[in-house]
């Protein structure tokens, strides 16, 4: 039972270069979540998806989009990686309103 | 748009000190809160889940209380040890939304 998984750990783009974040759970939770952390602006959902075949927006969806392939996966990508977007990526997924479960993340680097 | 502020944003305890750290919100409309700790570079491990229909859940040295009227939790940890250093963040799930509103964190130091 791995929990929460998140690929790459690390990546480093140039701007205007694209690329996808993968993020796969076990639990058979039915709402996974994207997130992105920054240093003194906390932790600040981008997407979201409630269940199979659903996304939706969150705090800060700007230049990102995302594909829940199954209701194991959920990827987010970055058309067009831009020095904001420089951050770590995390995923998460939970079952309904109960215990939300986090990747290890992904740390971006956009130059 | 409920708030959620976690204040101090950092302490430092000596190992052995029992220790609280506070979390409040702005709309007492949630159907949850949860505990997560924090440890450098690494993902969020979560602690403690509390519903709204409790006041307090319990595991091992931390236990973790809801005053739903008043927007307040705490989250207690007894004989804090060197291995609780960590950033401890506090989230609320807002009624009717499976999505987590998050504080900006406590990063904890016991020092040995």
């Amino acid at each position: 039972n791995a929990g929460v998984t998140q690929t790459p750990k690390f990546q480093v783009l140039k701007t205007g270069q694209s690329m996808t974040l993968q993020c796969a759970q076990d639990m058979n939770h039915n709402s996974m979540y994207w997130y992105r952390q920054d240093p003194g602006m906390g932790l600040r959902l981008i997407y979201y998806s409630a269940s199979e075949g659903t996304t939706d927006k969150g705090e800060v969806p700007n230049g990102y989009n995302v594909s829940r392939l199954n209701k194991r996966e959920f990827s987010l990508r970055l058309e067009s990686a831009a020095p904001s977007q420089t951050s770590v990526y995390f995923c998460a997924s939970q079952w309904w309103e109960g215990e939300q479960f986090f990747g290890p993340g992904t740390r971006l680097t956009v130059l | 748009k409920q708030e959620v502020t976690q204040i101090p944003a950092a302490l430092s305890v000596p190992e052995g000190e029992n220790l609280v750290l506070n979390c409040s919100f702005t709309d007492s409309a949630i159907y949850n809160l949860q505990w997560f700790r924090q440890d450098p570079g690494k993902g969020l491990t979560s602690l403690l889940l509390i519903q709204s229909s409790q006041r307090e859940q319990t595991s091992g040295r931390l236990n973790a209380s809801l005053d739903k009227s008043s927007g307040r939790s705490t989250l207690y940890i007894a004989a804090s040890q060197p291995g609780d250093s960590a950033t401890y963040l506090c989230a609320v799930c807002q009624g009717g939304s499976e999505k987590l509103v998050f504080g900006k964190g406590t990063k904890l130091t016991v020092n040995p």
